[in-house]
């Protein structure tokens, strides 16, 4: 079975500038996340969907990110405008059923903002 | 909000010892506890979990154990081998949401 694929694996942009990560979940699994993981501290949910739905986006910084789920499968997260603070590791996971259930982890993006 | 702490953020074991990582969480509400381990460069992956109305639960050679009470799980790895290191991050969440918040991990180092 295929794991969860992410893109670009590595981006390295200047402040100011945007960026996108892309993210395809698990066939069949409904529930999508995107987590922010800065150096040396534990994932942060950025924001939870359920098929093409947002469940939950409170700690998403709306002014500068936005996702989206197409047709309930890939997903994309944009930052615009990157800011210093915005380098980390951009883990996309999946879940086959909403609560609790086990979640599937890509392999994660990484930016790097100058 | 809840809020997760982990400990020892580092450990380092000799092969064949036993590591014990340790996390508290703040919401008496939350009674779902995984625990993830990330391989470098890796996702986290899932390797045990426990649910609130369980006290332990074993799985060769990896356990874990919750004290609702205290408010605070353990994970204990017996027999370690230099495969164990990684860091090791503990999670809470509860059933009314998916918001699950992790520790800050622990990097665990096993030495042959």
């Amino acid at each position: 079975e295929a794991g969860v694929a992410q893109s670009p694996r590595y981006k390295i942009i200047e402040k100011r500038q945007s960026v996108a990560f892309w993210c395809n979940p698990i066939s069949g699994h409904a529930t999508l996340y995107w987590y922010q993981q800065i150096l040396g501290q534990g994932p942060k949910l950025l924001i939870q969907f359920q098929n093409n739905g947002v469940v939950d986006d409170s700690q998403l910084p709306k002014d500068r990110f936005s996702a989206e789920r197409l047709k309930g499968v890939d997903s994309t997260l944009k930052i615009q405008p990157a800011k210093l603070e915005d380098s980390a590791v951009y883990l996309c996971a999946s879940s086959l059923i909403w609560e609790h259930g086990e979640l599937f982890f890509g392999e994660g993006s990484r930016l790097t903002v100058l | 909000g809840e809020n997760v702490e982990q400990h020892p953020s580092t450990l380092s074991v000799q092969e064949g010892d036993s590591a014990v990582i340790k996390c508290t969480y703040s919401d008496s509400a939350s009674n779902y506890f995984p625990w993830y381990k990330q391989e470098l460069g890796k996702g986290p992956q899932l390797i045990i979990d426990i649910r609130s109305n369980v006290g332990e639960k074993k799985d060769q050679r990896i356990a874990v154990t919750l004290n609702k009470t205290a408010k605070h799980f353990s994970l204990h790895i017996t027999e370690t081998q230099p495969e164990d290191s990684a860091v090791y991050f503990c999670a809470a969440s509860k059933a009314d949401n998916n918001d699950m918040r992790f520790g800050a991990g622990t990097r665990l180092t096993v030495k042959p």
